[in-house]
């Protein structure tokens, strides 16, 4: 079964440049999330949806950051416009929010490098 | 508010002896779910044992066991027989039973196999 598809695998842009980054979950999950990873800050949750609909977007760091699921299959996060502290690896995880003890997975994540 | 609190930031073992990562929560809950997931430095999220609150019995999978202790909000997790493959960040995270889908992580342990 293939798992969460992210792309790009990499980004590398130039400040001011729209970035965006996509997401395919697995088949079946209705729960969608949004991470971002820095050596500093650790993992931190971005924004999460249910059912296609934002629950929780009170770790988007700010309006420069957008995210929509138009459908059950799809995501996007969006920078506009990119800054170099934008530079971490994202992550996007799936689960079925209908049982607890399921557990996220994972995508293999974007490596973001604003120049 | 949930927290998940992992202590050491970097733990090294010996090649085919047992490791034991530490992880502490703080919530008013009752039922709860926890999991441990692994990250090498191919960057994917790897989930790699979970916990029921309301299950005492320790869950293990093959190598990797969990020492749950409710009372303590204590979930370590036990590596036997430890091996190269094992080198990689370990996260503790901590998701309710209902209401909000998000999980919380922890800042994560490093992980170091000594040949």
């Amino acid at each position: 079964d293939a798992g969460v598809i992210q792309s790009p695998r990499h980004e590398v842009t130039e400040m001011g440049q729209e970035v965006t980054l996509r997401c395919k979950p697995i088949s079946g999950h209705n729960s969608l999330f949004w991470y971002r990873q820095t050596m500093m800050r650790g993992l931190e949750l971005l924004i999460y949806f249910n059912n296609n609909v934002p629950i929780d977007d009170s770790g988007m760091p700010e309006d420069r950051f957008s995210a929509k699921m138009p459908n059950a299959s799809f995501s996007t996060l969006k920078i506009q416009p990119s800054e170099p502290r934008d530079s971490a690896v994202y992550f996007c995880a799936s689960s079925f929010s209908g049982d607890g003890n399921q557990p996220q997975h994972f995508g293999d994540g974007t490596r973001l490098s604003i120049l | 508010a949930q927290t998940v609190t992992q202590s050491q930031p970097e733990m090294s073992v010996q090649e085919a002896e047992t490791v034991t990562l530490s992880c502490t929560y703080d919530t008013s809950e009752s039922d709860y779910y926890l999991f441990w997931y692994k990250q090498p430095p191919s960057r994917q999220m790897i989930l790699v044992i979970r916990q029921e609150a309301y299950k005492q019995q320790n869950a293990t999978e093959n190598r990797f066991s969990v020492n749950f202790q409710k009372a303590a909000k204590s979930f370590s997790l036990k590596i036997s027989d430890s091996q190269l493959g094992d080198a990689a960040m370990y996260f503790c995270a901590y998701r309710v039973t209902s209401g909000t889908y998000k999980y919380i992580f922890g800042t994560g342990t490093r992980l170091k196999v000594l040949a």
